[in-house]
């Protein structure tokens, strides 16, 4: 069974400019979601959806960030204009509707802004 | 207040020796679940072991288990007879359920190394 996969890996950017991720869950999961990581700590909810529908985006800043899941499946997030505070390990997990809801994690992609 | 403390930002164990990681969470719902998570220098997110609020058996999964003191809110991972490749971060998740709905939240990070 394939994984979460996320692209690019690896993103080097200068501030202000424009940045997408993108994720692809494990087929058949109806919640996916996107976490950011700073340095030296966990993971942060940004986004969850349970479906096309976000269902928790309060962690979201929502004067720069942005995300969208057209279809249930497919998901993107992106960050417009990108700050230097942004840098960070972005995560995408999707999970099932099992009774632990187990989250299945991506590589993630890192992002530099310089 | 921190919903998930994890105390110790590192640890060293022997190869071979058991080692127990601690996590402690604050929560008043009565309803949620722990996780443990290893994160290893590759940065994926690797699920080691779960723990409902209602389970009555700590859980376990190979050379993990979960040590359960709902009365302290503590949920200790402890891994028995430690390998080289247990070397990375591990991190301790609860998710709280709410009507409709739930939140997960992770701790700090304990990294882990081990010596041969």
């Amino acid at each position: 069974e394939a994984g979460v996969v996320q692209s690019p890996r690896y993103k080097i950017i200068e501030k202000k400019q424009p940045v997408a991720f993108w994720c692809n869950p494990i087929s058949g999961h109806n919640t996916l979601y996107w976490y950011r990581q700073n340095l030296g700590q966990g993971p942060e909810l940004l986004i969850r959806y349970e479906n096309e529908e976000a269902v928790d985006d309060s962690q979201l800043p929502k004067d720069r960030f942005s995300a969208e899941r057209l279809k249930g499946v497919d998901s993107t997030l992106k960050i417009q204009p990108a700050e230097l505070g942004d840098s960070a390990v972005y995560l995408c997990a999707s999970g099932g509707r099992g009774v632990d809801n187990e989250q299945f994690f991506g590589p993630g992609t890192r992002l530099t802004v310089l | 207040a921190q919903k998930i403390t994890q105390t110790q930002p590192g640890m060293f164990v022997q190869e071979k020796e058991a080692v127990t990681l601690d996590c402690t969470y604050d929560t008043s719902d009565p309803s949620y679940g722990l996780f443990w998570y290893k994160q290893p220098s590759s940065g994926e997110m690797i699920f080691l072991i779960y723990q409902g609020s209602y389970d009555q058996q700590n859980a376990t999964e190979g050379r993990y288990s979960l040590n359960f003191q709902k009365a302290r809110k503590s949920a200790n991972l402890v891994i028995s007879a430690s390998q080289l490749g247990d070397s990375a971060m591990y991190f301790c998740a609860m998710r709280e359920d709410y009507t409709g709905g739930f939140k997960t939240i992770f701790g700090a990070g304990t990294r882990l190394f081990v010596k041969a």
